[in-house]
């Protein structure tokens, strides 16, 4: 069945520092999303990418989806303590209109 | 507006029982659906509904039962709780579908001892 992976599964930074995670699915994705969730909390939409190559920036994120729509980035410029949580990428289920299947998530750790 | 309310916010069974994890939202959504959360294995898709009368399986849907009587509510029932449903369920619904984002509801933690 079709797959989305995210790496890392975890990065802990110092704040300050970038950070960069990955998406991967296994088949073509007509459309990508990315949420946040908080520790403790629900996920919150981000940002949603449909165009091959597209790049979207919401203030210091970037979000990439790739030229062959398999794959999407989310890059944190100067990560700040707000940034801790965990995010997550999703796209549509391969064959269906109404699933959405979501990565296993990347947890970010930021410390002083 | 209060988005997606979703009750209990915990839940301990005993296996065996079953219970109700009731979700409304009051955005007039067409499009809502169960998630569950379990450590290292993101967020997967337990059943879903495009609107009142209509719902579909998602991923894991086993031991799961759901119903749309009504566009505001989309109740999830565990008919005969087992350990391996221990998890943090999630509703989220969406004005027409997946291919806009999906407002989630603050989750039950269900414990089934």
């Amino acid at each position: 069945g079709q797959q989305v992976m995210q790496i890392p599964q975890y990065q802990h930074v110092q704040e300050g520092e970038d950070f960069t995670t990955y998406c991967n699915s296994s088949t073509t994705l007509s459309n990508i999303q990315w949420y946040k969730q908080r520790p403790g909390g629900h996920p919150v939409f981000l940002i949603q990418l449909v165009k091959s190559g597209e790049v979207k920036k919401q203030k210091r994120l970037t979000f990439q989806f790739g030229e062959a729509k398999k794959n999407s980035s989310l890059h944190i410029t100067a990560t700040q303590t707000t940034d801790v949580g965990t995010y997550f990428c999703a796209g549509p289920h391969t064959g269906t209109a109404s699933k959405l299947t979501f990565g296993t998530g990347t947890r970010l750790q930021v410390t002083l | 507006n209060a988005g997606v309310t979703q009750t209990p916010k915990f839940q301990v069974l005993k296996t065996g029982q079953s219970m109700t994890l009731q979700c409304a939202q009051d955005m007039n959504h067409e499009y809502m659906s169960w998630y569950r959360q379990d450590p290292g294995m993101g967020l997967r898709l337990i059943h879903y509904s495009v609107g009142a009368g209509i719902t579909d399986q998602g991923e894991v849907p086993n031991g799961y039962n759901v119903s749309r009587s009504t566009t505001e509510d989309f109740p999830l029932r565990l008919l005969s709780a087992a350990p391996s449903q221990t998890s943090v369920y999630f509703c989220a619904s969406s004005y027409t579908g997946i291919n806009e984002k999906l407002f989630f509801g603050s989750g039950t933690q269900l414990s089934v001892l």
